[in-house]
C-alpha cells in the first residue's frame, strides 16, 4: 500500500524567503512522486516529478524537490518566494509497475506569501 | 490540444436528483480517473479506468457510477444526489508514456441542497 503525508496544512513565508513544503511517502515498491499546484478555482498543474532518474528534480517556476529514499521524503523547495506562489500544493505518489496507475494524494499544503 | 475538458463547471442539484459529469480528453491516454476534493482531505479517488470497457472502484465509490465506452470519454454519474456529495470533482488522465503524470481538468463544483 502507498500513502503520502504532507506536514503542515498551512505554511506562511515572507516574500523573498525560502519555501519548504514537506512530503513523506510510504511505498512497498520504488515510487514515482509528483508535486502539483492548485491556484484558486483551477485544476491541478504539475510542478515536477520524480521517476527514478536524478534524485534532485527541477520543476517550473523555480521549484525543486529532492528524493531521499533513506528518509522516504520528497520535500518541495524554492529559494525565494514570490507573491504569485500563493496556492495549494499537493504531493502525490504512484507505482511505476502498477497496471492501475492509481495516484495517492496528500491532504495538501496551502502556501501564503506575506508582503 | 484541449487536454482534459470537464463540463459543467458549476452545478446545483436537489437531493435525490441525478446527473452526469462529463469528462473528455484528447491525448489518447489509457488511464482516466475521477477524484473528489474536500477541504482538508486532499483528493480522493472515486473510480478509475485503465482503458475502454474497463472500470474499477477507488477509495470512495458509493453513490457514483462510471462507464468508459471510448478512450476519450469517462462520464461520472450521480444516481441520487445527497448533500454529502457536495464537493469539487476533478477528472484526470495519464499514460505510461511520459512518466505517468496526471493531467487534470478544471473541475466541477457541485452543490447538493
Amino acid at each position: 500500500a502507498q500513502s503520502v503525508t504532507q506536514l503542515g496544512s498551512h505554511v506562511s513565508v515572507s516574500e523573498g524567503a525560502l519555501v519548504l513544503l514537506r512530503c513523506n511517502y510510504s511505498s512497498s515498491v520504488p515510487p514515482y512522486l509528483f508535486w502539483y499546484v492548485q491556484y484558486p478555482n483551477q485544476g491541478l498543474q504539475l510542478l515536477l516529478k520524480y521517476t527514478s532518474a536524478a534524485t534532485l528534480v527541477k520543476g517550473i517556476n523555480g521549484f525543486e524537490a529532492e528524493f531521499k529514499k533513506s528518509e522516504t521524503s520528497f520535500h518541495l523547495t524554492k529559494p525565494s518566494a514570490h507573491m504569485s506562489d500563493a496556492a495549494e500544493y499537493f504531493c502525490a505518489v504512484t507505482s511505476p509497475t502498477s497496471g492501475t496507475y492509481k495516484y495517492i494524494f496528500g491532504t495538501g499544503t496551502r502556501l501564503k506569501v506575506l508582503a | 490540444n484541449a487536454g482534459v475538458t470537464q463540463t459543467p463547471k458549476f452545478q446545483v442539484l436537489k437531493t435525490g436528483q441525478s446527473m452526469t459529469l462529463q469528462c473528455a480528453q484528447d491525448m489518447n491516454h489509457e488511464y482516466m480517473s475521477w477524484y473528489r476534493q474536500d477541504p482538508g482531505m486532499g483528493l480522493r479517488l472515486i473510480h478509475y479506468s485503465v482503458g475502454a470497457g474497463i472500470t474499477d472502484q477507488g477509495e470512495v465509490p458509493n453513490g457514483y457510477n462510471v462507464s468508459r465506452s471510448t478512450t476519450e470519454d469517462f462520464p461520472l454519474r450521480l444516481l441520487s444526489a445527497a448533500p454529502s456529495q457536495t464537493s469539487v470533482y476533478f477528472c484526470a488522465s495519464s499514460s505510461p508514456r511520459g512518466g505517468r503524470e496526471a493531467f487534470f481538468g478544471q473541475g466541477t463544483r457541485l452543490t447538493v441542497v
